[in-house]
């Protein structure tokens, strides 16, 4: 397959466990984000958004926790299965879901079995 | 429903060519939007093309340009091709309004020697 960064920062974990990926975003007054995932020779797929005014918000097994403090973003998946080894991708919106994505650089989600 | 199609999947170019790339939106999405992957830079939004209209552009020069035909299929080009065009250039398409809505396709990857 195609790989989509050579220099990704790289997470590594064991079938069945949780990940944790994480994203800092650039600008304070982005209000909404998304995270992607992206399969080798595939393009980006939403996996979940969330909205400044939310912390945490909940989808089938991941979760997305936003720190406006520090201007971070994690994605939880919980019981990781070797199908989520992707690439994951933050992006963050300024001017609510209609306006333009800004990508973060991405990490490589490696599942071993 | 067919997802997003993008034709040719691979392109090799030299240096001062130039190359148009073509997208087939999901039946009945009417946003086409355009952007270039590299391991250096990331993800990054070129243009937004809605009802054949350029809606939104991004801060690349410009030799890159887009069009939307009447049937929402959309085209780019790249004019005096350089070594860093080299890239994987996706295609979106959209729904409604929100980045939420948005389908991308599996890409072109075009090499410039």
């Amino acid at each position: 397959g195609e790989s989509v960064g050579l220099h990704l920062p790289t997470l590594s974990v064991q079938e069945g466990d949780n990940s944790i990926i994480n994203c800092a975003y650039s600008n304070s007054a982005s209000d909404y984000f998304i995270w992607y995932k992206q399969e080798s020779g595939k393009g980006p797929q939403f996996i979940i958004d969330i909205r400044s005014n939310m912390d945490k918000r909940q989808g089938q097994r991941v979760t997305v926790l936003l720190n406006k403090t520090v201007k971070h973003l994690s994605l939880q998946i919980a019981a990781t299965q070797p199908g989520d080894s992707a690439v994951y991708f933050c992006a963050e919106i300024l001017g609510g879901s209609q306006g333009n994505l800004i990508f973060g650089k991405g990490t490589k989600l490696s599942v071993k079995p | 429903k067919a997802g997003v199609t993008q034709t040719p999947r691979y392109l090799i170019k030299t240096r001062g060519q130039q190359v148009t790339l073509s997208c087939s939106p999901i039946s009945g999405h009417r946003s086409v939007s355009w952007y270039q992957q590299t391991p250096g830079q990331g993800l990054q939004f070129l243009f937004e093309y809605f009802s054949e209209t350029q809606r939104n552009k991004g801060n690349f020069p410009g030799r890159f340009s887009g069009r939307q035909f009447s049937n929402s299929r959309s085209e780019m080009n790249v004019s005096t091709l350089e070594l860093g065009d080299s890239a994987l250039y996706l295609c979106a398409s959209m729904w409604g309004a929100g980045q939420e809505t948005q389908y991308f396709g599996p890409g072109t990857r075009l090499l410039v020697l």
